[in-house]
């Protein structure tokens, strides 16, 4: 199984800041990664796949990045709508799928 | 606009069965992949399993194969999560999402959740 590790799993920002999630599988994946958006109540919501890929009608403060093992989901200016848990999916050893443990973005 | 829709709420005593659904709407229901993602309360993400309804190909996760069994009904677009014998370790939210090649997944249902407790 390739295991999928974010860091951090919590971060405190305030609005404006520039927000960087890492997520570290334990094997390459060949940027096969994509990144979701869940807030509390809610079914997550897809924002990135192939890595850097934006969803459509996702805001483009949203912005991925990363290569082998290593990849990072940035947001350039954090705005009060963002503040939720954060997950990045590979999709490399499909049809095995593994979600990384979450990061949880709060208000500072 | 594509939409998936799952069943309501349960509240389940253990060692009853239980079928939760998710219907598809909007798009061609046979043409994309169904997957559940359980999500236990306070927890994080975790992939189940998946099927096609265009041909009922279903793969597991190994951690989930044997405890549940996934189905569809192409006739009117549903898939389904079932359990023979619940546990209250199900406890907890699960959602349905489509996925085009058993990759990521672009919508999702609401949610369906599970409580069991005696």
């Amino acid at each position: 199984d390739i295991q999928m590790t974010q860091s951090p799993s919590s971060l405190s920002a305030s609005v404006g800041d520039r927000v960087t999630i890492t997520c570290r599988a334990s094997q390459g994946i060949s940027n096969s990664l994509a990144w979701y958006q869940q807030k509390p109540g809610k079914a997550p919501k897809l924002l990135l796949y192939a890595a850097s890929r934006l969803e459509s009608g996702v805001p483009s403060r949203f912005s991925g990045s990363g290569s082998g093992t290593d990849y990072t989901l940035t947001i350039s200016s954090l705005q009060p709508e963002d503040f939720a848990t954060y997950y990045c999916q590979q999709y490399y050893s499909t049809p095995l799928l593994t979600f990384g443990g979450g990061t949880k973005v709060e208000i500072k | 606009e594509v939409q998936l829709v799952q069943s309501g709420a349960e509240v389940k005593k253990p060692g009853e069965s239980l079928k939760i659904s998710c219907k598809g709407s909007g798009y061609s229901f046979t043409s994309y992949w169904i997957g559940w993602v359980r999500q236990m309360p306070g927890k994080g993400l975790e992939w189940m399993g998946i099927i096609y309804p265009g041909d009922s190909d279903t793969r597991y996760s190994p951690s989930f194969q044997g405890q549940v069994t996934i189905s569809a009904d192409k006739s009117i677009s549903t898939a389904y999560l079932q359990w023979s014998s619940l546990k209250a370790s199900d406890t907890a939210m699960y959602y349905c999402a489509r996925s085009g090649r058993v990759d990521y997944f672009d919508y999702w249902g609401q949610g369906t959740l599970v409580t069991v407790s005696s």
